[in-house]
């Protein structure tokens, strides 16, 4: 079965200062992962996805994630942060084959400070 | 539409009431999807509909909980005899769901279920 943690269920930075959002999964098969974003009151948008091609994903907004199998890690970062960048992310995982459902993380809250 | 539509975007019920949630998918895309987000947690996987095929329900956890699509187009969740912990947001999404690729995943809004 697959499954994902989320190291910390909040996360605050400064503006300006650098954001890592911490993501590492289970899978017994080769997974696709993924880092959501959800604003308040809106739908999940998708920031960047990993497909077994290229280790180093970059998604839109600024941020990028990075995949590493011998650690199992698909932390997301952005060397920036910006206000608009407050928000809930969800990493998730899915199968290669089959019913391609996501499992998702818990969530982390970002909030930016002036 | 443009997007995944989900309506209502919120709903109380008084407990014991049934209740019917909307998902209007993106035009074209054959995989919908159901998942519930909890207060504080992340989104639990519900229902699976791939075109004709059967839908994969391992994720529903009632039998209280049923959900229906009619071919590639509409999908109503329903919940019978809610319960206080059906509280939840309800998000559907929908994919293109080629083979062999992994597609992505579009997300509605969301219905806001309250049980009271």
């Amino acid at each position: 079965a697959q499954s994902v943690t989320q190291l910390g269920s909040h996360v605050s930075v400064s503006e300006g200062a650098l954001v890592l959002l911490r993501c590492n999964y289970s899978s017994s098969v080769p997974p696709y992962l993924f880092w959501y974003v959800q604003y308040p009151n809106q739908g999940l948008q998708l920031l960047l996805k990993y497909t077994s091609a290229a280790t180093l994903v970059k998604g839109i907004n600024g941020f990028e994630a990075e995949f590493k199998k011998s650690e199992t890690s698909f932390h997301l970062t952005k060397p920036s942060a910006h206000m608009s960048d407050a928000a809930e992310y969800f990493c998730a995982v899915s199968e290669l084959q089959g019913a391609q459902k996501l499992v998702f993380g818990q969530g982390t809250r970002l909030t930016i400070n002036p | 539409g443009a997007g995944v539509s989900q309506s209502p975007s919120n709903k109380v019920t008084e407990k014991g009431k049934d209740v019917e949630l909307r998902c209007d998918p993106i035009s074209g895309h054959t995989a919908l999807y159901w998942y519930r987000q909890r207060l504080g947690q992340g989104l639990e996987f519900l229902i699976y509909f791939q075109g004709n095929s059967a839908p994969d329900k391992s994720g529903l956890p009632s039998d209280r909980f049923s959900a229906e699509r009619t071919g590639e187009s509409v999908s109503t969740l329903t919940i019978q005899r809610t319960q206080q912990e059906d509280s939840a947001v309800y998000l559907c999404a929908s994919s293109l769901d080629l083979a062999g690729l992994k597609n992505i995943q579009y997300f509605g809004a969301g219905t806001r279920l309250s049980v009271l």
